[in-house]
């Protein structure tokens, strides 16, 4: 069974500081995606990542993938508060349809 | 395009009762699936389809159907609502077998009291 874990699960930081969200997955995989959801809102897409090494970048936000390792992170570099929001990471089987396993998000609030 | 669109937004409903969450796609994709969302455990897969006439179980599926006659809609049904069905429920769908993402719809918040 494909488990995801991702940490830390709340995130408080100041703005224009850097941090780094973790998402671990159980089983091997070379499909990782990034979702961002605000509060009462739908998931908006963030990243897609399709192999070993990818590294995808848009704005203040990174997102790399080491399947070796079966991490992905997702960097926020000089967070502004508009980045305030909770973050999901999720998993596609290679065995699977589609089908995704998600991790339980970090929450992360920006502060002035 | 309209993307994903669900109905109804949000529903109360008295234990026992039935209804019909409904999912409608314009972009001709494949793959449907419904997710619930409950706090603090992500989004949870309970059905999904590869296409008309084709579903299948994901990891919560009990207490739900699902049916897929044509390619853009995929409806939610709950035939005697719990309270632990309480949840968002959001539809999303994709290519299959591709290298896009996800198209999630806006959800419908459930109240089963």
């Amino acid at each position: 069974e494909l488990k995801v874990e991702q940490n830390p699960l709340f995130l408080s930081m100041q703005e224009g500081k850097n941090y780094t969200i973790y998402c671990n997955y159980s089983t091997t995989s070379d499909r990782l995606y990034w979702y961002r959801q605000d509060p009462g809102k739908s998931l908006e897409s963030l990243f897609v990542l399709l192999s070993n090494g990818a590294v995808k970048q848009e704005g203040r936000l990174m997102a790399s993938l080491d399947t070796k390792a079966r991490l992905s992170t997702l960097h926020i570099t000089a967070a502004v508060h508009d980045l305030s929001a909770t973050y999901f990471c999720a998993v596609e089987s290679n065995f699977g349809n589609e089908k995704l396993t998600f991790g339980t998000g970090t929450r992360l609030t920006i502060i002035p | 395009n309209a993307g994903v669109t669900q109905t109804p937004k949000f529903q109360v409903l008295k234990t026992g009762q039935s209804m019909t969450l409904q999912c409608a796609q314009d972009m001709n994709h494949e793959y449907m699936s419904w997710y619930r969302q409950d706090p603090g455990m992500g989004l949870r897969l309970i059905h999904y389809s590869v296409g008309a006439g084709i579903t299948d179980q994901g990891e919560v599926p009990n207490g739900y159907n699902v049916s897929r006659s044509t390619t853009e809609d995929f409806p939610l049904r709950l035939l005697s609502a719990a309270p632990s069905q309480t949840s968002v429920y959001f539809c999303a769908s994709s290519y299959s077998d591709s290298e896009e993402t996800q198209y999630f719809g806006p959800g419908t918040r459930l109240l089963v009291l």
